[in-house]
Parts: C-alpha cells; sequence; structure tokens
C-alpha cells in the first residue's frame, strides 16, 4: 500500500529539548516538503527537498532542520532554538511535477510541556 | 512573492443550498491552482486542480487571471462537504513543485 507515514503521531517536547520527526514516502516521488499548521494561518512552508541531498528553506525555516539521506526519508528536527514549536506538522511528497499535486501524511501533533 | 488569500475562516450554509469559497491569489506569472480538502480525522488531500478542469464530488473551480480568483463552487451542499478547505498555488519556476497555501475555510453544511 503506497502512501507517506509520519510518527509519532503525538510528541511531547520538555523546553530546551530538540526533537525529530519521522516522514517516510514508498511513492517513489523526487520532492518532499514539511508544513507547519496553526489555526487561522493555514498552512506555512519549513522546508522542502527536491532531489536527494538537497533540501531548501521554507518560509518558517528559523530553528528547524533537515536532512535528505535517502529518497524515501525526510526527517524535521524541531530544535530548541524554535520559539513556538507546539502546532501540528505536515509531512507531504510529489513527484516534482507542479500539476500533480502533494500526497500528505497524516501529520504529528507537537506539544511542548 | 505569490500570496494566496482566503477571506473566510468560517462559512456555513444549508443542505442543498449553493456554496462558493473564496480564493485571490497574487502572482504575476502563469499559475497553477489547487483546492486541498481536510475532512474530519482524514489526511489532506487534493480535490481538484485547475489544469484538469475537472469536477470531484460536484465541486468546480474556474480561474479568473483577470481578477486573480480560483473560487471553489458547488451548486447543491451536502452535509459530507463539511470539511477544512484550502486553496493553493504552484508558482513554477524555481519554485517547481512547491505549494504556497491559504488560510483556510471551514465549511460546515447543516441539514
Amino acid at each position: 500500500d503506497g502512501g507517506i507515514t509520519q510518527s509519532p503521531k503525538y510528541l511531547f517536547r520538555k523546553e530546551g529539548q530538540n526533537v525529530t520527526l519521522s516522514c517516510e514516502q514508498n511513492l517513489n516521488h523526487d520532492a518532499m516538503y514539511w508544513y507547519r499548521q496553526d489555526p487561522g494561518q493555514g498552512l506555512r512552508l519549513i522546508y522542502y527537498s527536491q532531489i536527494v541531498n538537497d533540501f531548501q528553506k521554507g518560509d518558517i525555516a528559523e530553528g528547524y532542520s533537515v536532512s535528505r539521506e535517502k529518497k524515501e526519508s525526510f526527517p524535521l528536527t524541531v530544535t530548541s532554538a524554535q520559539k513556538n514549536p507546539t502546532a501540528f506538522y505536515l509531512c507531504a511528497s510529489s513527484t516534482g511535477q507542479g500539476e500533480t499535486g502533494y500526497t500528505f501524511g497524516s501529520g504529528t501533533r507537537l506539544t511542548v510541556v | 512573492a505569490q500570496r494566496v488569500t482566503q477571506p473566510e475562516k468560517l462559512l456555513s450554509v444549508f443542505k442543498g443550498a449553493p456554496v462558493e469559497l473564496k480564493c485571490n491569489y497574487s502572482y504575476s506569472g502563469s499559475p497553477e491552482l489547487f483546492w486541498y480538502v481536510q475532512y474530519s480525522r482524514q489526511r489532506l488531500q487534493l480535490l481538484l486542480r485547475h489544469i484538469s478542469r475537472e469536477s470531484i464530488k460536484g465541486f468546480t473551480a474556474d480561474l479568473n487571471k483577470g481578477e486573480t480568483s480560483f473560487h471553489l463552487k458547488k451548486p447543491f451542499a451536502q452535509e459530507e462537504d463539511s470539511a477544512m478547505y484550502y486553496c493553493a498555488l504552484n508558482a513554477g519556476g524555481t519554485s517547481y513543485g512547491k505549494l504556497t497555501f491559504g488560510q483556510g475555510t471551514i465549511l460546515t453544511v447543516h441539514p
């Protein structure tokens, strides 16, 4: 069953800690993306990668880091430098061809305690 | 830079009534536009894209370049249409594949 998997579904972090959110896809998609979803603000792009070993900052990259060592995987690390990390995080993938649209994961809800 | 605006955070209609979710964009080139939908407890999923000019679940959207709009319409709303709807734009060029989303509109269809 092809798709995109995010884990964990819920994550709690203490202030000052780094946490890593997992995103794996078996769709053979070249491009992967991380978005943050906040009420009233829609989806805002954190980082994206159009090819293995390459990634670019999105609109709100500060306090986040990513890696793209494998085509299937695009983990997101929320660092202690992120001022307001409590949010719903969505990972997506696409062929990279603009007209085909995205496939989304089910999301990870991160809460700082 | 591109921008997508959905002016209505909330939209309520009664079952059987027409519904229109507004989307305006700002972009100087030729955009590719999409509507995504997120039903309760489900993943965000593609509803339709302007390039294919298709109708999905009775919804249609026409790109109006003069008004820079891509409004989503359905002549007779159903209760199962209740969801969060996002309009999104792909600017192409160096942003190829990267989508810019609007703020979203929560549609509630009352029985």
